[in-house]
């Protein structure tokens, strides 16, 4: 099993330039979140999909949009990226049942936008 | 909303001292305390948790103890290792069941364990 995989691993954009983030995971996990990292300010939850179909605002949503495209995949869309959005981006997954709590993360994406 | 305080937000000892790492919340519905490890430029991985029902849990070198009147939380390493350096991040969940299973983290503690 892979577990959660990112696509890409390293982005850089330019202010105003769009991107999507994609992430998947194959251990049939019903709830997806996004989390942003940024130095002194731990991981900051984005969105999450609880299960297949809901999508969720997060602490930090603006400027993000999500997709919650099957059971597998959950994207996240920056439609007019910001230097303020220079971060790095986690995916994470679980299947949030008694005893079962833990969070599976991805390996990240670091963005930078100039 | 949730809000978690974590102290300190450095931390270096000795090889073979024990470290601890507080936490405060804010949510007296929180009932789901996890602790995440994350090494330079890798990914933050589960290490321990622990639910209100219970006040303290061991696993090996390390512990994690829960007070729930004070609402906080601590985590303690003993006999540290280099290996052990690293981020430490808390968090807490209302965990109360339906799509309420967010967490909320600290802002980590970097831990470096002089050999």
């Amino acid at each position: 099993n892979a577990g959660v995989t990112q696509t890409p691993k390293f982005q850089v954009l330019k202010t105003g330039q769009s991107m999507t983030l994609q992430c998947a995971q194959d251990m049939n996990h019903n709830s997806m979140y996004w989390y942003r990292q940024d130095p002194g300010m731990g991981l900051r939850l984005i969105y999450y999909s609880a299960s297949e179909g809901t999508t969720d605002k997060g602490e930090v949503p603006n400027g993000y949009n999500v997709s919650r495209l099957n059971k597998r995949e959950f994207s996240l869309r920056l439609e007019s990226a910001a230097p303020s959005q220079t971060s790095v981006y986690f995916c994470a997954s679980s299947e949030p049942e008694p005893g079962r709590y833990e969070q599976y993360f991805g390996p990240g994406t670091r963005l930078t936008v100039t | 909303g949730e809000n978690v305080e974590q102290h300190p937000s450095t931390l270096s000892v000795q090889e073979g001292d024990s470290a601890v790492i507080k936490c405060t919340y804010s949510d007296s519905a929180s009932n789901y305390f996890p602790w995440y490890k994350q090494e330079l430029g890798k990914r933050p991985q589960l290490i321990i948790d622990i639910r209100s029902n219970v006040g303290e849990k061991k696993d090996q070198r390390i512990a994690v103890t829960l007070n729930k009147t004070a609402k906080h939380f601590s985590l303690h390493i003993t006999e540290t290792q280099p290996e052990d350096s690293a981020v430490y991040f808390c968090a807490a969940s209302p965990n109360s069941g339906g799509s309420n299973y967010k967490l909320t983290f600290g802002k980590g503690t970097l831990l470096t364990v002089n050999p």
